[in-house]
């Protein structure tokens, strides 16, 4: 069975940008969740998705938001980028929420 | 105080030797305790899942659970050298957000 898939793996942006990313769950799971990982904070939550709708949320500004498709795809979108944002997002697929399995990341780098 | 508090390390250990790693944590309604390893510029990896309290074993690894004292433990058993990895202790609540801890970075020398 494949793994979670994240496009693109490498992105640099400038300030002020917006971004999307990308993550392919596993074959049948239907939760997505994100999450941000930098040296100083670790991984911290951002939001996870179940069936299109967003369940949970973190404690992150609304300049971070995102989206489910029918067939479980999730994309997230950073508007007007901060130096700050800079960081590897990883996305984590689940049946249901339960046992999470991890993507490779997306590394954004804001310059 | 963080939710999740785990030592970074770094840990140094020779091959064959036994690693220890341990999260403690502030918030009883923890309910679902993960351990989670992750190579240079890659995923975090699951390894372990517990829900209750005391011991789970998988080939080399043994998870801990004491969830009166808020703490629980990885046991990796004839520690080699493609262990070289960060560590994460991860947990939830009822909800489906995991909390992180900061991560143990372990080496094992050949």
């Amino acid at each position: 069975k494949a793994g979670v898939t994240q496009t693109p793996r490498y992105l640099i942006k400038t300030r002020g940008q917006q971004v999307t990313l990308s993550c392919s769950p596993i074959s049948g799971h239907r939760s997505v969740s994100w999450y941000q990982q930098t040296p100083g904070q670790g991984l911290q939550f951002l939001f996870e998705y179940f069936s299109e709708t967003q369940r949970n949320k973190g404690n992150f500004p609304g300049r971070f938001s995102g989206r489910q498709f029918s067939n479980s795809r999730s994309e997230m979108n950073v508007s007007t980028l901060e130096l700050g944002d800079s960081a590897l997002y990883l996305c984590a697929s689940s049946y249901a929420g339960d046992t999470q399995y991890f993507g490779p990341g997306t590394r954004l780098t804001v310059l | 105080q963080k939710e999740v508090e785990q030592d970074p390390g770094p840990l140094s250990v020779p091959e064959g030797a036994i690693v220890s790693l341990n999260c403690t944590y502030s918030n009883s309604a923890f309910q679902y305790f993960m351990w989670y390893r992750q190579y240079s510029r890659k995923g975090p990896e699951l390894l372990m899942y517990t829900y209750s309290s005391g011991n789970k074993e998988d080939g080399r690894f043994t998870a801990q659970v004491d969830k009166s004292s808020k703490y629980i433990s990885l046991f990796i058993r004839d520690s080699q050298p493609s262990d070289s990895a960060t560590y994460l202790c991860a947990m939830r609540k009822g909800d489906y957000k995991l909390s992180f801890g900061a991560g143990t970075t372990v080496t094992v020398r050949a």
